[in-house]
């Protein structure tokens, strides 16, 4: 199976400020990757996919790069609604894996 | 628009069954698969399977094979998850989500599992 890696586990950070969010692959998944959004109570929402594609409807203040087996999600300013758990996922291969979340709290 | 909407809430006692049932409307379901996935009480998400609605066939993980069954209704747009044996450490919300290329995208609701004698 392929092991998802985040990093970090939790971030503290203000409204407008720049945050990333990086994941990393125990082995090569090509653009194969995925980030969603969960918040409390909620189904988790797929915000990038194929990498760096952004999913209609997503503000384009997310954005991911990456390739391989390193990749990141990026939030160019946050937002208070962006306050929740990230998680990125593998669609190279079944299983499906999925990282272990990154919390983004407000400082 | 896309929907995906799940049954409800279920308490089922150590060693019972559950079937959990996903109504999609919207799009065509035999064009797309449907993807399962559980959230253990705060925990992560941790993907569970996968079934090809127009066929039926299936990929599970691991951890579950022999204890999940998925299948499809296509003449109600139906997915359902069958998981057999159930353990108190099998509490969790499951969810199902159409799945296209491994991007799952909508998710159902969610239904909550609870385990407990």
């Amino acid at each position: 199976d392929i092991q998802m890696t985040q990093s970090p586990s939790s971030v503290s950070a203000s409204v407008g400020d720049r945050v990333t969010i990086t994941c990393r692959a125990s082995q090569g998944i090509s653009s194969w990757l995925a980030w969603y959004q969960q918040k409390p109570g909620k189904a988790p929402q797929v915000l990038i996919y194929a990498t760096s594609k952004l999913q209609s409807g997503v503000p384009s203040r997310f954005s991911g790069s990456g390739s391989g087996t390193d990749f990141t999600l990026t939030i160019s300013s946050l937002q208070p609604e962006d306050f929740a758990t990230y998680y990125c996922q593998q669609a190279y291969s079944f299983p499906i894996t999925f990282g272990q979340g990154t919390r983004l709290e407000i400082k | 628009q896309v929907q995906l909407v799940q049954s409800g809430a279920e308490v089922k006692k150590p060693g019972a069954s559950v079937k959990v049932s996903c109504k999609t409307s919207g799009y065509s379901f035999t064009n797309y698969g449907i993807s399962w996935v559980r959230q253990a009480p705060g925990q992560g998400l941790e993907w569970m399977g996968w079934i090809g609605a127009s066929i039926g066939n299936t990929n599970y993980t691991q951890k579950f094979q022999g204890r999940v069954t998925m299948t499809t209704d296509t003449s109600t747009n139906t997915a359902f998850m069958e998981l057999r044996s159930l353990r108190s450490d099998d509490t969790a919300i499951y969810y199902c989500a159409r799945d296209h290329n491994g991007r799952l995208d909508p998710w159902g609701q969610g239904t909550l599992v609870t385990v407990s004698s």
